[in-house]
């Protein structure tokens, strides 16, 4: 089945405990995504890859790494997560090297206390 | 700065009242638009790309359009499985994304 998988689904972290949220796809996809989702803000795009060892900044970039080493994983770092980052964070992969037609996992709860 | 506006922000219909959901834009060069549907604890999944105005696309009782300024999401004859929130999204010329706050839908038997 093809799908987007994330790691893990809910955790609860502190102020400034470095966290990772794994992102893998099985789809052979080049372009990869991180986005946070806010009540009332939508969906903002945090980085993006489109292809191996290829990342760039979206618009909400501060206080997050990422990291492309294989095709399919794409993980998302917090090296010192604060209350602010605390959001639903949704990994997306789509063909080609674009933004199109984005297949999106099952997202991340991320409380930072 | 691309902007993207969604309204109403929440639709409640009765099953079978067909009703439209606004999507409005502004944007450096449309390359396309694209809408996902997003069941409450689930990722958003693609529905449509909308590429040019007078565009329409179909998938069994949504209907998606484009203006220059808008798109419209149609519902026809709604189900409760319809219920959903319908995300609306902006891709601009240097392929930039913009997505809207949603439209959620809830449909009663």
């Amino acid at each position: 089945e093809a799908q987007v998988t994330q790691n893990p689904r809910y955790l609860i972290t502190v102020t400034g405990k470095k966290l990772t949220v794994t992102c893998s796809q099985n789809m052979n996809h080049e372009y990869m995504s991180w986005y946070r989702q806010d009540p009332g803000l939508g969906l903002r795009q945090i980085y993006y890859s489109m292809n191996v060892e290829v990342t760039d900044k979206g618009d909400v970039p501060e206080g997050y790494k990422v990291s492309r080493k294989e095709k399919r994983n794409f993980p998302l770092i917090l090296e010192s997560p604060s209350p602010n980052q605390t959001s639903l964070y949704f990994c997306a992969s789509s063909q080609g090297t674009t933004n199109n037609e984005q297949f999106f996992g099952p997202g991340t709860r991320l409380t930072v206390l | 700065e691309d902007q993207v506006t969604q309204s109403p922000e929440a639709l409640r219909l009765q099953e079978g009242e067909s009703s439209s959901l606004n999507c409005s834009y502004t944007v450096s060069g449309l390359r396309g638009l694209f809408w996902y549907r997003q069941d409450p604890g689930k990722g958003p999944e693609f529905l449509f790309t909308l590429y040019s105005a007078g565009e329409e696309k179909e998938k069994e009782r949504l209907k998606a359009t484009l203006t220059k300024k808008e798109s419209f999401l149609h519902i026809t004859a709604p189900k409760p499985e319809d219920s959903a929130t319908y995300l609306c999204a902006v891709q601009a010329s240097d392929y930039k994304l913009s997505f809207g706050a949603g439209t959620t839908v809830t449909v009663r038997a």
